[in-house]
């Protein structure tokens, strides 16, 4: 694995909208895939690991979607709250390594 | 609640200094971790230790090392800090079932502490 690239960097959206980020990884030596949220002055809490091609998982109103074929994973989020507020972190294990990509930064407005 | 505690929150050091990052962890996790995170920039693999007294290089080990003498313990040693060390680090563990390809690709969720803002001055 050489690059995990995660878009769009920054998302400025009003509250109650929905809205989606992508990770995309190259699909060769594929292993897992984390989603991490981490507020500002917390720790990263993991969101979702998932491992097998078509997996969906979802915790309230975030969900996320695998496609290891094409490489990359969406994470929704359905009626964003000023509470989700953080940087939405992406990590693809496989062949030797687990990286990171360098986040989402969501900002939700009351 | 389950927890991976770092020693501080935010540290100011001067260049030359030796520098001691600390983190416990009470969840008897196999494997720990440090990484460093800039802006624009990924989670970076400093170090990673996979059982007391046992160590792996991460992607950006020079200038670094690290010591695990307990399993819930796992230090980062900077030797001579410099001002391209001022980072936000932050310390993992995670648990080890045995069943990962590789040392390094797991499938378990990694449990963070909240980081420790350095800056080298």
């Amino acid at each position: 694995i050489l690059n995990v690239e995660q878009s769009p960097q920054s998302l400025h959206v009003q509250e109650g909208d929905s809205t989606n980020f992508t990770c995309s990884f190259p699909s060769s030596n594929f292993y897992a895939l984390h989603w991490y949220r981490w507020e500002t002055a917390k720790s990263p809490e993991a969101l979702f690991v998932m491992t097998l091609n078509g997996d969906e998982k979802k915790k309230g109103r975030i969900s996320a979607t695998l496609n290891t074929k094409e490489g990359y994973s969406y994470l929704y989020i359905k009626g964003s709250q000023p509470e989700d507020s953080a940087t939405y972190l992406c990590a693809v294990s496989g062949g030797f390594k687990t990286i990171f990509g360098a986040g989402t930064r969501l900002f939700v407005k009351a | 609640d389950v927890k991976v505690t770092q020693s501080s929150r935010y540290l100011v050091k001067r260049t030359g200094e030796k520098v001691f990052l600390e983190c416990v962890q009470d969840m008897d996790h196999e494997n720990m971790f440090w990484y460093r995170q800039d802006p624009g920039l990924g989670l970076r693999l400093i170090y990673f230790s996979y059982d007391v007294k046992m160590k792996e290089k991460g992607d950006i080990p020079e200038g670094y090392s690290v010591s695990r003498e307990k399993k819930e313990r796992f230090s980062l040693i900077l030797e001579s800090a410099s001002t391209n060390q001022t980072s936000m680090y932050l310390c993992a563990s995670s648990f080890d079932p045995g069943t990962s390809p590789t040392l390094f690709a797991t499938n378990e969720k990694l449990f963070f502490g909240s980081g420790t803002q350095l800056s080298v001055l």
